[in-house]
């Protein structure tokens, strides 16, 4: 009953490249949509987010798309960095403060 | 400004023990998440708190969890008796309010394993 599902466990991409990370929800009741990024050993930490009456936000090398009808959002970073290289995690919430994760994607950005 | 703070970061224990995980939020901070974090299911929120009262608990797994929010600067998750399958990396996050638009700041966790 993964009601976020990210379904790409890793993903590699050459440094400069455009790196795509991908997420479908089930629930549409999630009105609000967030990226975390998270490195080794250490928490998750907020990235950028999209509320549902938007289908685009884009912050410097970072935009998130949002296709309600497909009930999927994808990250873009252009141009992809070595210190990209992360786990990225996407939520969607009901505006309840209460966050619903995937799985989390592994970026690899080769220099 | 100091961020979330967990203790202890690892924690290796045997079957059957008693298991406390500790967490002090930001402070200003009136809302507490608890959250697992395992390969195949990523991060799952087990309960939040608000102003130090419980608002969530279903993510709790079983009986064998518990948390408390004795006041606004800490929390403890606690597991008793802990099993093989609890081991993850247990995160604890705050935020300012409760809305969704209030980003939640994470520790940098508790890896435990359960032998």
């Amino acid at each position: 009953d993964q009601q976020v599902k990210q379904n790409s466990p890793s993903l590699s991409v050459q440094e400069g490249r455009i790196s795509i990370l991908n997420c479908d929800y089930t629930n549409s009741m999630f009105d609000y949509f967030l990226w975390y990024k998270k490195y080794p050993a250490e928490g998750p930490t907020f990235l950028i987010s999209i509320s549902s009456i938007k289908d685009k936000n884009e912050d410097g090398r970072f935009t998130v798309f949002l296709n309600k009808s497909a009930k999927h959002l994808s990250l873009h970073i252009v141009p992809s960095q070595p210190g990209d290289s992360a786990v990225y995690f996407c939520a969607g919430s009901s505006n309840t403060g209460k966050l619903i994760f995937g799985q989390g994607t592994t970026l690899q950005v080769k220099p | 400004d100091a961020g979330v703070i967990q203790s202890p970061r690892h924690e290796v224990t045997e079957m059957g023990q008693e298991v406390t995980l500790r967490c002090k939020p930001i402070s200003g901070h009136n809302s507490l998440f608890w959250y697992r974090q395992t390969m195949m299911r990523g991060l799952e929120l087990l309960i939040y708190f608000n102003n130090n009262v419980p608002i969530d608990d279903s993510g709790m797994p079983e009986d064998r969890f518990s948390a408390k929010m004795p006041n606004a600067s800490f929390s403890t998750l606690k597991i008793q008796p802990s099993e093989p399958r609890d081991s993850a990396v247990y995160f604890c996050a705050s935020s300012r309010g409760q809305g969704v638009k209030n980003i939640q700041y994470f520790g940098a966790g508790t890896r435990l394993s359960v032998l």
